[in-house]
């Protein structure tokens, strides 16, 4: 079965910084794609960015980039140049090419401090 | 478009009482999906449809609990009799294709009392 692994429960941040947050998966299978999802206290769940298996190149949408390691199993959030509006718990998910069901992690509430 | 629209936004209701989650997935979305969040469990799949067929109900907790889709603009979730334990947020998402990534709802947060 495919897992998701988020191993920092809550992190913080002053506003304007640069923040990483960290997520590894496991899976014996090539082709799939990895998510990060926001929710912030409105509860709503937004979709931030999306990331194909089979592209090397790293997935960008403007303030937030991700670090795509296939080999390692590791899919990072960075988020550059924070705003306040940023403070939201962070969930990362992956889904297996074909698959129905995303797979969530448990997520990493961030925080960013004026 | 609207997005997945859920109502209500919020329930409160008394233990032993019937509860009715609703969603309208997005036009032209074939899958739908009920998840249930809670800070013990965190995000929980309990059924998923695709083209109005229930797929896979395995993660529906008890006979309590049932979804239906009667038709493709139209699902419910419903706890009959609800416990203080379902308190919890309720999310529906769809999607035209799962590797896209779900759109989700705003959620309904049931507090049963």
């Amino acid at each position: 079965a495919q897992t998701v692994t988020q191993s920092q429960p809550e992190m913080s941040v002053q506003e304007a910084e640069t923040v990483t947050l960290s997520c590894t998966y496991d899976t014996s299978e090539n082709n799939y794609y990895l998510f990060w999802y926001k929710q912030p206290p409105s509860r709503q769940m937004i979709l931030v960015i999306r990331q194909e298996a089979y592209k090397q190149q790293n997935a960008t949408e403007n303030r937030f980039s991700v670090n795509f390691q296939k080999a390692a199993k590791s899919f990072s959030l960075k988020i550059s140049d924070s705003q306040l509006g940023d403070t939201a718990m962070y969930f990362c998910a992956f889904i297996l090419q074909g698959a129905q069901k995303l797979v969530f992690g448990q997520g990493t509430r961030l925080t960013i401090n004026p | 478009d609207a997005g997945v629209i859920q109502s209500p936004r919020h329930e409160v209701t008394e233990m032993g009482q019937e509860v009715t989650l609703r969603c309208k997935p997005i036009s032209g979305h074939d899958y739908l999906f009920w998840y249930r969040q809670t800070m013990m469990r965190g995000l929980e799949l309990l059924i998923y449809f695709n083209n109005n067929v229930p797929i896979d109900d395995s993660g529906m907790p008890e006979d309590r609990f049932s979804a239906k889709m009667p038709n493709a603009s139209f699902s419910t979730l419903k706890i009959q009799p609800s416990e203080p334990r379902d308190s919890a947020v309720y999310f529906c998402a769809s999607t035209l294709k799962p590797g896209l990534g779900y759109t989700f709802g705003s959620g309904t947060r049931l507090t049963v009392v």
